[in-house]
C-alpha cells in the first residue's frame, strides 16, 4: 500500500479510442502530480494540482489530454483519440510540496495498438 | 523534459559489492532526491539531500552533493539481490515539481 491507488493497472486500447485513468489518494495531500514514463526513461512531468486547482501543465500535455481533480481528492487523466506514441506508464504522485518528496502510485501502463 | 543524466545507464555487480551511481543536473536546486523503481512499479522515495548539505547517510545508502559541479552520487554499500531496481535522481527547484534524471538500472547477482 503506497498511499496512492491507481486504476486500472493496465490498459490496452486501439488507436483513436479515448481512455481515462484514475488516481485515488488514500491519505490527504494538497498536491497531486501526473507524470508519464516511457521505457528506459525517467518520469516526465505532465501536470499538477493544488487541491482542485490545476496549477501547471507541461507542453507534453497536448490538447488531447485533460486532467481534473474535482473536490480536491481523486484525479482523472483522460486521453482522447489515442496515438501509439501515448503508450507509456502514467504515474500519479502526492506531496505536501515537491521539496518534501513524492509518494507515487503503482502507475497505469497504457498500450495503444 | 529531463533535468540531466545519470551515469552509468546500467550497472551489474555481485552481492556484497558496493554500487555507485552518479547524477548531473542543470539548474539551481532546493534539494536533490533519490528514488528507486522496481520493474513495472511506481517509484519509492529513498533519501533527500538539501542544497546546503554535502553528504547524507541512511542505512546502507550514502548520498553526496556537489552544487558547484551540479552533481550527486548515490552509494549503496554491501548490495543485495533485492537492491536490483532502477534508481533515479530528482531535483526540486523554484517550481513546485520534481524533475527526474534518466535513471541507472542496477542488477545485483546472488
Amino acid at each position: 500500500d503506497t498511499g496512492v491507488s491507481q486504476n486500472p493497472r493496465h490498459k490496452i486500447t486501439k488507436r483513436g479510442q479515448n481512455v481515462t485513468f484514475r488516481c485515488d489518494p488514500i491519505s490527504e495531500h494538497n498536491r497531486l502530480y501526473w507524470y508519464r514514463q516511457t521505457l528506459g526513461q525517467g518520469p516526465e512531468f505532465l501536470t499538477y494540482f493544488q487541491n482542485e486547482a490545476q496549477l501547471e501543465k507541461s507542453r507534453l500535455l497536448s490538447d488531447r489530454f485533460s486532467a481534473e481533480r474535482p473536490k480536491g481528492s481523486f484525479s482523472t487523466l483522460e486521453i482522447q483519440r489515442t496515438e501509439q506514441g501515448d503508450s507509456a506508464m502514467y504515474l500519479c504522485a502526492l506531496a505536501l510540496s515537491a521539496i518534501y518528496g513524492y509518494t507515487f502510485g503503482s502507475g497505469t501502463r497504457l498500450t495503444v495498438v | 523534459s529531463q533535468q540531466g543524466e545519470e551515469d552509468p545507464q546500467a550497472l551489474s555487480i555481485q552481492e556484497g559489492e558496493n554500487a555507485t551511481m552518479n547524477c548531473s543536473y542543470k539548474t539551481s536546486i532546493n534539494n536533490l532526491q533519490w528514488y528507486r523503481q522496481n520493474s513495472g512499479r511506481g517509484l519509492v522515495h529513498l533519501i533527500l539531500i538539501r542544497s546546503n548539505e554535502r553528504e547524507k547517510h541512511s542505512g546502507r545508502l550514502r548520498v553526496t552533493l556537489d552544487t558547484s559541479k551540479k552533481s550527486s552520487s548515490l552509494l549503496i554499500t554491501a548490495s543485495r539481490a533485492a537492491d536490483t531496481a532502477s534508481y533515479f535522481c530528482a531535483t526540486a527547484g523554484v517550481a513546485d515539481k520534481l524533475i527526474f534524471g534518466t535513471g541507472t538500472r542496477l542488477q545485483v547477482f546472488p
